[in-house]
């Protein structure tokens, strides 16, 4: 059964990097064919696409949060991260790490709550 | 990039039809995904493909699409179908194929 768990801090101070972790159980990210995704939600609003890195280390981003984004992969710990550089409080939002196959996203973690406040 | 573009709240009384409308030019030339997401929940995938649905969905939940505009169709709302439904899809009218995400569309069941 395939699960992912986000994990970070939930406040992170404005200027500062937001950083956070999908952990992927039930199947190796480094798997054909699977992408793995950052999507966030602002508290209220809708579900915004960050960006992905894809089973072949490749990675796309947004083109809104393009110049501050990295996502990576630690293939040995079978994680992908997330780091936002120069947070504001527009950052604030509820991040999701979720797996598509190409069409569709399929499995998503609980998502994690980050707050950008001094 | 282009956009989605989803309707306004629907209710919907208990057992009747409720229909969710998303458009948007990538529906032209990819298929629309359906997810249900309910308060406090990571979003569920309830639609993919156009009218596919993963092993658990009921089977009131469908859905169709024309030209560019997909809908979401749940025959014989439950009181447990109360959620925002988010359509989805990919785009490739940036320098790289992404995604979409429709604004969200508020299900009342009454």
């Amino acid at each position: 059964q395939v699960q992912l768990q986000e994990s970070g801090p939930g406040l992170v101070k404005p200027s500062q990097t937001l950083s956070l972790t999908c952990s992927v159980s039930g199947i190796s990210i480094s798997s054909r064919d699977y992408h793995w995704n950052w999507i966030r939600q602002h508290p209220g609003k809708g579900l915004e696409w960050i960006g992905y890195i894809s089973y072949t280390g490749r990675t796309y981003y947004s083109p809104s949060l393009e110049s501050r984004l990295d996502i990576s992969a630690d293939t040995s710990k079978n994680q992908f991260s997330l780091k936002l550089t120069s947070v504001t409080a527009a950052d604030t939002a509820v991040y999701f790490c979720a797996r598509d196959e190409g069409y569709y996203f399929d499995h998503w973690g609980q998502g994690v709550l980050v707050t950008v406040s001094s | 990039s282009s956009e989605l573009t989803q309707g306004p709240p629907v209710s919907v009384a208990l057992g009747q039809t409720a229909r969710i409308t998303c458009q948007g030019d990538s529906l032209r030339s990819y298929y629309a995904n359906w997810y249900q997401q309910k308060p406090g929940q990571a979003p569920v995938l309830v639609i993919y493909n156009e009218n596919n649905r993963p092993s658990g969905i009921p089977d009131r939940f469908s859905a169709s699409s024309s030209g560019n505009t997909a809908s979401l169709t749940i025959t014989g709302a439950q009181a447990e179908d109360e959620a925002d439904y988010y359509c989805n899809s990919r785009d490739n009218t940036g320098s790289h194929p992404d995604w979409l995400f429709g604004g969200g569309t508020k299900l009342t069941v009454l």
